[in-house]
């Protein structure tokens, strides 16, 4: 069974830094691209990064561009997400997933002073 | 960066059938194909459709997926109340190197 869990959220301050994992089991991760995808209360899913199978790609969206690092550590089957210079816009439940098949239960993040 | 484009929402009647439709272009429904999720209220979303139209095994026979040129459409026919929920497509833009959502589809089933 596929299981996404991510771990790292929490109440952070505008101007923080955070850093979010994501324990992947069940299937070869070593093999497929991994996300991140959020979602701000209320509102709809949002795309936020994208890494290669390999780690060595990384795609990002303009909003996160230059403040969120996307990686992995395929020995330990874990992706990540470190958050810098963060906003209050970026307060969402961030998703990891294998896009689009299988996604986690998500993590709250909020930025507020 | 620009999204796919869902009505915002949709109602039908139970026992009825409902077509939520996602237009994009040709850099990602039109040449990737979408793929549809369903998200109930918190919880996280589900595939329902993969970009080739396939549903993954657990998913109701009641559900089709289709496109025509940049647009995919998901028909859910003998609505059930369990069906009530958001839907969202999405797909990879080749253009934009990264995937897009449409805004996400309310299903009210009445």
């Amino acid at each position: 069974e596929v299981q996404l869990l991510e771990s790292g959220g929490g109440l952070v301050q505008p101007g923080g830094s955070l850093r979010l994992s994501c324990a992947a089991s069940g299937f070869t991760f070593s093999n497929y691209a991994m996300s991140w995808v959020r979602q701000a209360p209320g509102k709809g899913l949002e795309w936020v990064s994208t890494i290669s199978d390999s780690g060595g790609r990384t795609y990002d969206a303009d909003s996160v561009k230059g403040r969120f690092t996307i990686s992995r550590d395929n020995s330990k089957n874990t992706l990540y997400l470190q958050m810098n210079s963060l906003r209050v816009e970026d307060t969402a439940v961030y998703y990891c997933a294998k896009m689009t098949d299988y996604w986690g239960q998500g993590t709250l993040v909020t930025v507020s002073s | 960066q620009a999204g796919l484009t869902q009505p915002p929402s949709v109602s039908k009647g139970l026992r009825q059938t409902a077509t939520l439709t996602c237009t994009g272009n040709s850099n990602n429904v039109g040449n990737q194909g979408a793929a549809w999720l369903q998200q109930h209220q918190g919880h996280p979303p589900k595939l329902l459709s993969n970009r080739n139209n396939n549903r993954p095994s657990g998913i109701s026979e009641r559900l089709s997926a289709s496109r025509s040129g940049n647009t995919a459409s998901l028909t859910i026919t003998g609505l059930q109340p369990e069906d009530e929920a958001d839907y969202y497509c999405s797909a990879w833009d080749s253009s934009l190197s990264g995937w897009v959502f449409g805004g996400g589809t309310k299903l009210t089933v009445l």
